[in-house]
């Protein structure tokens, strides 16, 4: 059972459309959150590392937040493209230097 | 460019086998990971290592061993192939702080028949 959830699983999004989706993960004992995207056939590349109740981090039309105190993270593409599609993974952790991925939310965009 | 390389792209091996998977990362840092995907179940940690010669069990090190005889080096190693370790694998390398974000190699797709 994974711990840190996102959804939805999939979507799929319209060229020029904005959208967003959520990670959750357990609020207790909360160290930092990362976010990541994977396209297809290439590694996972980092996107952001959140630490701080009320972040918000920004990489050109991706931007994230961050809530510690009730345990969720939202990523938001703002006027998607085709080379947004990938899979956007989300992972938590407690301490240590040891990441607990989510499921991943895979995000087709359509022309 | 800063680099984590895995040795091969896609493997083909019989059940039974002793299998290798080798990674190489070029960056000084002190921990790597392995992680096996499989859909619906996300990125799953089965082992990690925070330094040389050292090695923790992560959430599955059922089936599998690693090494890290040198500190760019880690390797994953599965005792006695099984067609249910069928999956692509993921090394990955972080520096000390838990704030930097991981690198990761490309993958490697494993097919155990």
């Amino acid at each position: 059972i994974l711990n840190v959830e996102q959804s939805p699983q999939s979507l799929h999004v319209q060229e020029g459309d904005s959208t967003n989706f959520t990670c959750s993960f357990p609020s207790s004992n909360f160290y930092a959150l990362h976010w990541y995207r994977w396209e297809t056939a290439k590694s996972p590349e980092a996107l952001f590392v959140m630490t701080l109740n009320g972040d918000e981090k920004k990489k050109g039309r991706i931007s994230a937040t961050l809530n510690t105190k009730e345990g969720y993270s939202y990523l938001y593409i703002k006027g998607s493209q085709p080379e947004d599609s990938a899979t956007y993974l989300c992972a938590h952790t407690a301490a240590g230097n040891k990441l607990t991925f989510g499921g991943g939310t895979r995000v087709l965009v359509k022309p | 460019d800063v680099k984590v390389t895995q040795s091969s792209r896609y493997l083909v091996k019989r059940t039974g086998e002793k299998v290798f998977l080798e990674c190489v990362q070029d960056m000084d840092h002190e921990n790597m990971f392995w992680y096996r995907q499989d859909p619906g179940l996300g990125l799953r940690l089965i082992y990690f290592s925070y330094d040389v010669k050292m090695k923790e069990k992560g959430d599955i090190p059922e089936g599998y061993s690693v090494s890290r005889e040198k500190k760019e080096r880690f390797s994953l190693i599965l005792e006695s192939a099984s067609t249910n370790q069928t999956s692509m694998y993921l090394c990955a390398s972080s520096p000390g702080q838990v704030t930097r974000g991981y690198t990761f190699g490309s993958g490697t797709r494993l097919t155990v028949v």
